[in-house]
């Protein structure tokens, strides 16, 4: 089976930096993707790794280790608006338009 | 340009009782997936649908079925309700199938079985 595993939640202050981290287990993994989800609302995309190492896109950075099947997204100075579910997801070559999620961590910033 | 859309963004029904909702895709996309996400949980996989064909179904009882267009617009049907289909419904759509095809959801249909 297919399986995924975030930290349920997680605290941190405005300015600071955190790092979120997700465990997976799957046959033919394909890539990982990361989505931000605020309450009530849909997931939006914040990023896509499929190859080792991190890849950065302003404040947020995700890294993929294929051989452990690690990743980890990195916020860096956060904002109240970060407050949020974010949601490790991947794929599988057999099955490329499934997506599989895990809980997802819920991020609380306080000022 | 517009992004997915959904109706009815809100939903109330009664046990037995069937629904539909709809999903239009970013223009220019030709695949949809229905997700389901129970308060608490990650989106879970329903359906997807490429060029009007099922490419994919989850773990879902027969009770849930859907279809695609020639518009590439897809509905989602769910027959006899159940209390433990309350969920919001999410439509997600993509360019193509492909490994690298990155998923753009839309808002969502709330459904509240009673």
């Amino acid at each position: 089976g297919q399986n995924i595993d975030q930290p349920t939640e997680m605290t941190a202050t405005e300015g600071a930096i955190v790092q979120i981290n997700c465990t997976y287990q799957t046959s033919g993994f394909n890539g990982l993707f990361w989505y931000q989800q605020h309450a009530g609302e849909a997931p939006t995309f914040l990023s896509y790794n499929v190859l080792d190492g991190l890849e950065e896109k302003g404040r947020f950075s995700s890294f993929l280790s294929r051989s452990k099947g690690y990743s980890y997204l990195l916020l860096k100075e956060l904002q109240m608006k970060d407050s949020a579910s974010y949601l490790c997801t991947f794929n599988r070559g057999s099955t490329l338009g499934r997506l599989y999620f895990g809980r997802g961590t819920q991020l609380t910033v306080w000022p | 340009d517009a992004g997915v859309t959904q109706s009815p963004t809100h939903l109330i029904k009664t046990r037995g009782q069937h629904v539909t909702l709809r999903c239009s895709p970013i223009s220019g996309h030709k695949s949809v997936s229905w997700y389901q996400q129970v308060l608490g949980q990650g989106p879970q996989f329903i359906f997807q649908y490429y060029e009007k064909e099922e490419r994919g179904r989850g773990n879902f009882p027969d009770r849930f079925s859907a279809r695609q267009f020639p518009n590439y617009s897809s509905e989602l049907n769910v027959n006899a309700l159940l209390l433990g289909d309350s969920a919001l419904y999410l439509c997600a759509s993509s360019l193509a199938i492909g490994a690298q095809e990155t998923q753009y959801f839309g808002p969502g249909t709330r459904l509240l079985v009673l």
